[in-house]
């Protein structure tokens, strides 16, 4: 149905490695979103995809919209330890109303 | 500063009760769209309005309402509060038509209610 599946629930790194989250539905998707949450703050837009197949980067932040238009992935390369947070995927749905559907998130813990 | 307000920040109060959480959007924003986020779980989709027509509704609840005024803030009520209701309540807000801007939402602070 609606849900996107986000994997994985969370991640423990090491400072300088990289990171790859990803976001897969049932669903077919017009838009798909990657949003960043640090703690007691709302979601922050880090990137937008509106094509299948699109790849965009932002900074060491790289996404794409899957061919199927049913997935899309999140890297992020030499993780620094501000990139903690939680990770939204979110979506907007084929036909569907404005509305974002989101994903569970990703929990990112970086050690220094 | 995503531009966008909530007002109370933090909120505790007892079961059975009514609050009203308020929401401004950004400046030349049209739509504004509640979510609630609970205790490790994502956004979940409650209501949008659009120049103060209700737009999409999700899994609100009928305790639950809200409007969008005419200088386009929210209001969010949630009435005969539950155990079940204390969680993270965000609006965002997102302008209207930019092309290539569809789904791009500027979420505010969140207010947190406790009912305790």
């Amino acid at each position: 149905g609606q849900q996107l599946n986000q994997s994985p629930q969370s991640m423990f790194i090491q400072e300088g490695e990289d990171v790859s989250m990803n976001c897969t539905s049932s669903s077919i998707f017009n838009t798909w979103l990657w949003y960043k949450q640090d703690p007691g703050e709302g979601p922050v837009l880090l990137i937008a995809l509106y094509k299948a197949g699109e790849l965009t980067s932002n900074g060491r932040l790289t996404a794409q919209f899957g061919i199927t238009r049913k997935d899309s992935f999140l890297n992020i390369s030499a993780s620094i330890p501000s990139d903690v947070g939680i990770y939204f995927c979110a979506g907007q749905l084929e036909g569907g109303s404005e509305k974002l559907v989101f994903g569970k998130g990703t929990k990112l813990t970086v050690n220094p | 500063d995503s531009g966008v307000t909530q007002t109370p920040k933090h909120l505790i109060t007892a079961t059975g009760q009514r609050v009203t959480l308020r929401c401004s959007p950004r400046s030349g924003d049209l739509s504004v769209y509640w979510y609630q986020q609970s205790l490790d779980q994502g956004l979940q989709f409650l209501i949008q309005y659009y120049n103060g027509e209700e737009r999409a509704k999700g899994n609100i609840l009928e305790r639950f309402s809200a409007q969008q005024f005419p200088d386009l803030h929210s209001e969010l009520n949630l009435s005969s509060l539950e155990l079940g209701d204390s969680a993270l309540y965000f609006c965002a807000s997102s302008a209207p038509g930019l092309a290539g801007a569809a789904g791009e939402l500027f979420f505010g602070e969140g207010s947190r209610l406790t009912v305790l």
